[in-house]
């Protein structure tokens, strides 16, 4: 069965602490790994999407990567302004049209 | 802003009554769909639309729940005789023709209440 874990659940950082948040997937054929921002009372913003082991994307503070098993997104130097929700995801059933998201990290940077 | 939108952002409602939500989506985008998301939960796939057509639907969406995208363009979300259980955050997505395969672009939900 298709699972989508992520931890940790919520992870507090000083501003300039470098941390990584983690998300393990299992599914059958993957066609994708999708990273999400989402902030308290909004829908989603869209990060990075990932296809195979070993690639990696970078944006400003961060950087996916991915294995076989897990994808990491590393945050370097954090600022208040990257406090949010992180959500992974992947697209599952036969077509793939269904996004199957985990519960998300949520990150609070404080200054 | 060409971006997903949704409308209401926000609907009280009390129990029993029904209720319908709007999305538009990315104006190029041919692809469509609705999710659900509770507190501290992710975002739960409830359907998809491919132009007007609805492809998938979640066999967890009960028969209170109906969508439509009548022309391929907006798509609504009515839910019959609301229930508490159905309080939530309802978020549509758009993709298509010019992002790539399986990329999602979502709208700022719209948050229901049931009293």
């Amino acid at each position: 069965e298709d699972q989508v874990t992520q931890s940790p659940e919520a992870l507090r950082l000083q501003e300039g602490e470098s941390s990584s948040l983690n998300c393990s997937y299992t599914v059958s054929g993957l066609r994708g790994l999708f990273w999400y921002r989402q902030d308290p009372g909004k829908g989603p913003e869209f990060l990075f999407t990932l296809y195979s082991a070993g690639e990696e994307k970078e944006k400003e503070r961060l950087k996916a990567t991915l294995t076989k098993k897990e994808s990491f997104l590393h945050i370097t130097a954090p600022k208040p302004e990257d406090s949010a929700t992180y959500l992974c995801a992947v697209p599952r059933g036969d077509t793939g049209n269904q996004f199957y998201f985990g519960t998300g990290t949520s990150l609070t940077v404080i200054p | 802003d060409t971006g997903v939108s949704q409308d209401p952002r926000h609907k009280i409602t009390k129990r029993g009554q029904n209720v319908t939500f709007r999305c538009d989506p990315i104006s190029e985008h041919n692809r469509l769909y609705w999710y659900r998301q509770t507190l501290g939960q992710g975002p739960e796939f409830l359907t998809y639309f491919q132009n007007e057509a609805q492809l998938e639907k979640s066999r967890l969406l009960s028969d209170r729940f109906s969508a439509e995208r009548p022309k391929g363009s907006f798509s609504t979300l009515e839910i019959q005789r609301t229930e508490q259980g159905d309080s939530a955050m309802y978020l549509c997505a758009s993709s298509g023709r010019t992002t790539p395969l399986y990329e999602q672009y979502f709208g700022p939900g719209t948050r229901l209440t049931v009293t």
